[in-house]
């Protein structure tokens, strides 16, 4: 079945560093990925989605380029903030729901 | 800009007893969901919602949950006789295109 893999967390960043999450997913297809974002005490925010090959997403400095060829969706972000704290979670649609993975802690410090 | 709402953020119950946990969707949006976050685990999808029928529904949704629609603003999920494992966080989304999900803050359900 479908399915999304991340990278073990957590994920520790001085600030102003440079940011990669991986993620892989497996599909039928070419389906819609996702990034989406959970602040602490906060629910689910979508930050970006790519919804094709060679899409690129893009939202706050976030970029995620959708590859076929890898099966990946890699977050990334040039400089991360102390305020980039949080759970990422990448995602992608199968038969109108979204399929998870399991979400990746970013810590960044100043 | 339109959101998500959900009530109440944290509710704790006696195993064995009726919740029914509140979403109100962004106002123009057709298609609604439920999803689920056991703690430390993934988010799981539970059912999904359109024109007044469950479209889908994972394995998890069995008969002790249901939803509806009671009127034009809110979407609720019912669980009948709750078990500890029910203890989760609760997620309501909603779709205008049944692609791009909003999410709203989510219900902390405690079953003790």
């Amino acid at each position: 079945g479908n399915s999304v893999t991340q990278m073990e967390g957590p994920v520790t960043l001085s600030e102003e560093a440079f940011l990669t999450i991986n993620c892989t997913y497996t599909a039928t297809g070419y389906p819609s990925l996702f990034w989406y974002v959970q602040y602490p005490g906060e629910g689910l925010q979508l930050l970006l989605k790519a919804t094709k090959a060679d899409d690129k997403g893009s939202n706050k400095g976030f970029e995620a380029t959708y590859r076929k060829e890898t099966t990946s969706f890699h977050l990334e972000k040039g400089s991360v903030q102390v305020s980039d704290s949080a759970v990422y979670f990448c995602a992608l649609i199968s038969f109108q729901k979204l399929v998870f993975g399991t979400g990746t802690r970013l810590l960044v410090s100043p | 800009e339109p959101e998500v709402t959900q009530t109440p953020s944290h509710q704790v119950t006696q195993m064995g007893q009726e919740v029914i946990l509140r979403c109100v969707p962004i106002s123009n949006h057709l298609y609604f969901y439920w999803y689920r976050q056991i703690l430390g685990q993934k988010v799981e999808f539970l059912v999904s919602f359109y024109n007044n029928e469950i479209s889908e529904k994972s394995e998890i949704f069995d008969d002790q949950f249901s939803v509806e629609r009671p009127d034009g603003s809110n979407f609720t999920l019912k669980i009948r006789s709750t078990k500890l494992e029910d203890s989760a966080m609760y997620f309501c989304a909603s779709s205008e295109d049944q692609e791009t999900q909003y999410f709203g803050p989510g219900t902390r359900l405690l079953v003790l």
